[in-house]
């Protein structure tokens, strides 16, 4: 079955660029009509989506983080990557990776992140 | 809005059952999904679409609509039901963009 495992540093400076990769085993990146999305939750806070991305190369982003985000794919090696520029202390947060599907049905939009990656803590701290 | 409410807690006796709700103007054009988190765990999919249950969750799982409220019904519930739970759907940008309600701790008396 598919799996979602996130990787890279725990700690990250002020200022600098936060960089996240998602790793997808047991099934192709490119397979089937799905997104691949990133998502944080602060220590004690709820979800907070941050932005996906189809293996075309599409993407979407939360408007509140778009001018530092920036979500790419690599199929080679079945791998999705984040960056979130110009991290503050409000960035430290566990990121999790999670496939994201969605369709039309029954009259309305039905969309879903099925499976999520173990989820990995960043804290931003100089 | 792209806003999702839902109550920060809420209690049922172990069996009993319990509904936690969700509302939005987007759920009039989207469907919820319903995620259940335990503590220093993943969220897990319960419920999305009108009513569907991923495989592996109990059919004491369910989930419903109406006009802006959607709701998550646990019905019989269980000690290991404890735990947050988050609405998420989609905004009304047209792009489908992600948003997630506060969450709702669930306590099993």
């Amino acid at each position: 079955q598919v799996q979602l495992q996130e990787s890279g540093p725990g700690l990250v400076k002020p200022s600098q660029t936060l960089s996240l990769t998602c790793t997808v085993s047991g099934g192709s990146i490119s397979s089937g009509s799905y997104y691949w999305s990133w998502i944080r939750q602060p220590a004690g806070k709820g979800l907070e989506w941050i932005g996906r991305i189809y293996t075309s190369g599409s993407t979407n982003y939360n408007p509140s983080l778009k001018s530092r985000v920036t979500i790419s794919v690599d199929t080679s090696k079945n791998q999705f990557s984040l960056k979130l520029s110009s991290v503050t202390a409000a960035d430290t947060a566990v990121y999790y990776c999670a496939r994201d599907f969605g369709y039309y049905g029954s009259g309305s939009y039905v969309g879903a992140f099925d499976i999520w990656g173990q989820g990995t803590m960043v804290t931003v701290s100089s | 809005s792209s806003e999702l409410t839902q109550d920060p807690a809420v209690s049922v006796a172990l069996g009993q059952t319990v509904r936690i709700t969700c509302q939005g103007d987007s759920l009039r054009s989207y469907y919820a999904s319903w995620y259940q988190q335990k503590p220093g765990q993943a969220p897990v999919l319960v419920i999305y679409g009108k009513n569907n249950r991923p495989s592996g969750i109990p059919d004491r799982f369910s989930g419903s609509s109406s006009g802006n409220t959607a709701s998550l019904t646990i019905t019989g519930a269980q000690a290991e039901d404890e735990a947050d739970y988050y609405c998420n759907s989609r905004d009304s940008s047209g792009n489908h963009l992600g948003v997630f309600g506060g969450g709702t701790k669930l306590t099993v008396l």
